[in-house]
């Protein structure tokens, strides 16, 4: 399975931008990477999700490489709501057609004022 | 749209004893999940559903039974509480791809 590698963490000013980093170099073809992040042990929030090309939205963008073998995660304005774990995760597709997220860690970012 | 909710918020209960714990989405989400979250740790997938009437085990199911009677609904029952099931019990629930979680039962047993 799929697994991947964040760093414990990392600390990011108000106002700039927050990039986490993610390897995930066993990943299949057809493996999407999700970004979840979860403040305060809350339930986990979705973010953003790609299979090879950039994506962007409301929240972030996700910058993944042309090999897949990484992935990075970008908040441009990082608040201090930004407070969180970041978890990158590969999506496995079950033979029933239902997901499993594989959660590492995450990454622990905290944005300061 | 309330989206998925879990009841109760928190238990503590002796070890040997039963519960079950109810997740309800009301999106009309066909996937439902339950995870299991230790401290310090990712989520552990437990069961799953595909489907109203369907269920089937994730990584770690052992001395969890689960139930889909309704489509909106997800029990997770515990027959017989251990310490070792002390942890936060999330539910999610998804049309295809996209999980949307719920707020977590916070489980304790002593």
């Amino acid at each position: 399975d799929a697994k991947t590698t964040q760093p414990t963490s990392m600390d990011c000013a108000e106002g700039r931008a927050a990039n986490l980093p993610c390897n995930h170099s066993t990943i299949s073809g057809n493996e999407y990477v999700y970004w979840y992040r979860q403040i305060h042990s809350q339930g986990p929030q979705y973010i953003i999700h790609g299979l090879k090309n950039n994506e962007t939205n409301e929240m972030a963008s996700l910058i993944i490489t042309e090999d897949r073998k990484s992935s990075t995660l970008i908040l441009p304005h990082a608040t201090l709501r930004d407070t969180a774990v970041y978890y990158c995760i590969v999506r496995v597709e079950l033979r029933t057609g239902a997901n499993n997220l594989f959660f590492g860690t995450g990454t622990r970012l905290t944005v300061i004022p | 749209n309330a989206g998925v909710t879990q009841t109760p918020k928190f238990r503590v209960l002796k070890t040997g004893q039963s519960m079950t714990l109810l997740c309800a989405q009301d999106m009309n989400h066909e996937y439902m999940y339950w995870y299991r979250q230790d401290p310090g740790m990712g989520l552990r997938l437990i069961h799953y559903s595909v489907g109203e009437g369907t269920t089937a085990k994730g990584e770690v199911p052992d001395g969890y039974n689960v139930s889909r009677l309704k489509k909106q609904n997800f029990l997770l029952g515990l027959e017989s509480a251990a310490p070792s099931q002390t942890s936060v019990y999330f539910c999610a629930s998804s049309r295809r791809d996209t999980q949307y979680f719920g707020p977590g039962t916070r489980l304790t047993v002593l």
